[in-house]
């Protein structure tokens, strides 16, 4: 049974700390994605990474840090450095001409 | 700068009429566009797409049609169905950008019953 995972589904921090949020895929897929989600705008890129060990700077990536040790494994941490980080994070992961969503966590800064 | 456009936040169907979502896009280099929907607190789920070589693609009572002149794509349902009802996003890629997507904001469909 193939797809995306993210976990958790719900998170809740304090201000000022990093939170690191999963995703694993078994699509076998080299390209994987991170994105935000807020309400009333579309998806914004963080970060993405083509293959292992090499990721690049999306539209948003300040305040996020990631990394892809492994393929099927892209962690996005969330640093004290982003200054809104409630929102929903969608990670993906690409075939040819098209995107897998996993389910997204929600991701509340108290 | 919003490459890609959906300028309706919202649009509100009977059920068995036809749904027409509009996006438009500034880059007339993107070469592929796709339509996703999403449910509230999920991950979006890919529809359908077109290339740009095309002008029309079908899948069942989904079609999208692309106007490359007026940089124009939009999604067409019917019939419109109750569980129609979410938000779609659409989305544009450049061939050598390895997969990137641009997304636009979304607009939210609501199928009357």
């Amino acid at each position: 049974d193939g797809g995306i995972t993210q976990s958790p589904k719900y998170l809740f921090r304090k201000e000022g700390q990093n939170v690191t949020l999963s995703c694993e895929q078994n699509l076998n897929h080299d390209a994987m994605y991170w994105y935000r989600q807020d309400p009333g705008q579309g998806l914004r890129l963080i970060y993405y990474s083509q293959i292992v060990n090499d990721f690049q700077k999306g539209d948003i990536a300040e305040g996020y840090s990631v990394s892809r040790e492994k393929k099927e494994s892209f962690p996005l941490t969330v640093t004290s450095a982003q200054k809104n980080p409630t929102a929903f994070y969608l990670c993906a992961s690409n075939s040819v001409n098209e995107q897998f969503f996993g389910p997204g966590t929600r991701l509340t800064v108290l | 700068d919003q490459q890609v456009k959906q300028n309706s936040p919202s649009l509100s169907v009977q059920e068995g009429r036809i749904s027409i979502l509009n996006c438009d896009y500034t880059n007339s280099m993107f070469d592929y566009f796709l339509w996703y929907k999403k449910y509230p607190a999920e991950g979006p789920t890919f529809l359908i797409s077109i290339s740009s070589i095309k002008d029309k693609n079908e899948d069942g009572r989904f079609t999208v049609f692309l106007n490359k002149s007026a940089k124009h794509l939009s999604l067409h349902i019917v019939p419109s169905q109750p569980g129609d009802s979410a938000v779609y996003f659409c989305a544009a890629s450049l061939n050598n950008q390895g997969g990137k997507l641009i997304f636009g904001q979304g607009t939210e469909l609501s199928v009357k019953p």
